[in-house]
């Protein structure tokens, strides 16, 4: 099946700094989908990007479909940006299941 | 809010036993997957709905069953649970295949 792999696992920052997260994938998807997993375990969602760029507030991405991976940029971080970040993707074929990476936990310190 | 209800929000039950997690979906989406989400294995499909048909099965123990039902809403039923079951299910919704998929908030099972 597809792999997926995300960088850095780890990563603390200031509140204010910005952050760059990395997701690469070993096939061509049809979804590609960034989570945050807060605290209390939720997944939201934050983009389904599976080419081009999207913008939402502080937070964008963008995948690049041919070279199989995808970026995830946060700036001016702030606390409540903490948890684990995931990126998702599901693969060609009729496969429609989504398949998650092992995830960048993310700590913004004040 | 993601519009997918997730029931109970947290179970706690010994092995052995049999739970039945349930799942309504977004207004609207034909699609229901479950995932599971443990320390070990990460975030898991198990198995894929589309309009009360299976569509597509992932890592589900035999022990683990689901079904759609016609109001779209969907189930999971776990027997025999053993103390490895205990972990955050999740279900998504989606409006068909190749399309975002949205979370509920999960379903925390703890087996003691």
């Amino acid at each position: 099946g597809i792999q997926v792999e995300q960088s850095p696992p780890d990563l603390i920052l200031q509140e204010g700094a910005n952050s760059t997260l990395r997701c690469n994938f070993s096939d061509s998807v049809n979804n590609l989908q960034w989570f945050h997993q807060n605290p209390w375990g939720q997944l939201i969602n934050l983009f389904y990007i599976p080419s081009g760029t999207k913008q939402n507030g502080r937070l964008s991405a963008t995948t690049v479909a041919t070279e199989r991976y995808s970026l995830l940029y946060i700036s001016s971080s702030q606390t409540t940006d903490s948890g684990v970040y995931f990126c998702a993707v599901e693969g060609g074929g009729s496969n429609y299941k989504l398949t998650f990476g092992k995830g960048t936990l993310l700590t913004v310190n004040p | 809010d993601s519009g997918v209800t997730q029931t109970p929000k947290h179970l706690i039950t010994a092995t052995g036993q049999r739970v039945t997690l349930r799942c309504s979906p977004r207004s609207g989406d034909l699609s229901v997957y479950w995932y599971q989400q443990s320390l070990d294995q990460g975030l898991q499909f198990l198995i894929q709905y589309y309009n009360g048909e299976e569509r597509a099965k992932g890592n589900i123990l035999e022990r683990f069953s689901a079904q759609q039902f016609p109001d779209l809403h969907s189930e999971l039923n776990l027997s025999s649970l053993e103390l490895g079951d205990s972990a955050l299910y999740f279900c998504a919704s989606s409006v068909g295949w190749r399309q975002p998929q949205h979370f509920g908030d999960g379903t925390r099972l703890s087996i003691l």
